[in-house]
């Protein structure tokens, strides 16, 4: 079965430090790796996928095949940012897509 | 117009009830999705529509009837729906599958309550 795991259910951290938030996947084949952000009273909306390389408010994702990681960072984190973050993958045939579990982003201020 | 809309926002039915709920999007996007998102939990695929067509089934109990009328328009059909179905149910839309990292734009979701 297609995984994506995020091991952090909650990741509180203050404004202006760096954030992180894992995501692993389980290995078959070229998959394509999303993060999807939800917040507050908002639809879900994607942030970021994996073969566009780009930075969207300021966050960056790097696909490590050999880790089979798709991390999300940011250098410096903004209290807009709080959010749930979803990350999701497709299978390498497109016949599938699966989010992980999520993690709550809280920024103090 | 870059939004899926789906109503109703909020339904509440009995277990021998039947009932619709609706997407529309007008992005000419060609495949539509159904998800189930219960609380503080992922949302979990159920159906998917490429070009009309069921494509993807995950194994959804057949009290849920999804149909695509046209290209703009996706119902899901509730049946003799269960307590355990209650959830927010949400349709998302993409230029084509999601292979070839496609974007999907979600609605808003229907809130879903079966006594």
């Amino acid at each position: 079965a297609q995984r994506v795991t995020q091991p952090e259910k909650l990741l509180s951290v203050f404004k202006g430090a760096p954030v992180e938030l894992k995501c692993n996947y389980s290995y078959s084949g070229s998959p394509e790796l999303f993060w999807y952000v939800q917040y507050s009273r908002q639809r879900l909306q994607l942030l970021l996928r994996h073969i566009s390389r780009e930075s969207i408010k300021g966050f960056t994702a790097d696909l490590n095949k050999g880790e089979t990681s798709f991390h999300l960072k940011k250098p410096f984190a903004q209290e807009e940012d709080s959010a749930m973050y979803y990350c999701a993958r497709t299978d390498n045939y497109g016949q599938n897509f699966v989010f992980g579990p999520g993690t709550r982003l809280s920024v103090l201020p | 117009d870059t939004e899926v809309t789906q109503t109703p926002k909020h339904l509440v039915m009995g277990m021998t009830n039947k009932k619709s709920l609706k997407c529309e999007q007008h992005m000419g996007h060609r495949a539509m999705y159904w998800y189930k998102q219960k609380a503080k939990k992922p949302p979990e695929l159920m159906f998917v529509y490429s070009y009309e067509k069921l494509s993807i089934n995950e194994s959804v109990p057949s009290r849920f009837s999804p149909e695509c009328p046209n290209s703009s328009l996706l119902n899901l059909h509730l049946h003799a729906l269960q307590p355990e179905d209650s959830a927010l149910y949400l349709c998302a839309s993409s230029q084509e599958r999601w292979h070839d990292g496609n974007i999907q734009y979600f609605g808003a979701g229907t809130r879903l309550s079966v006594l």
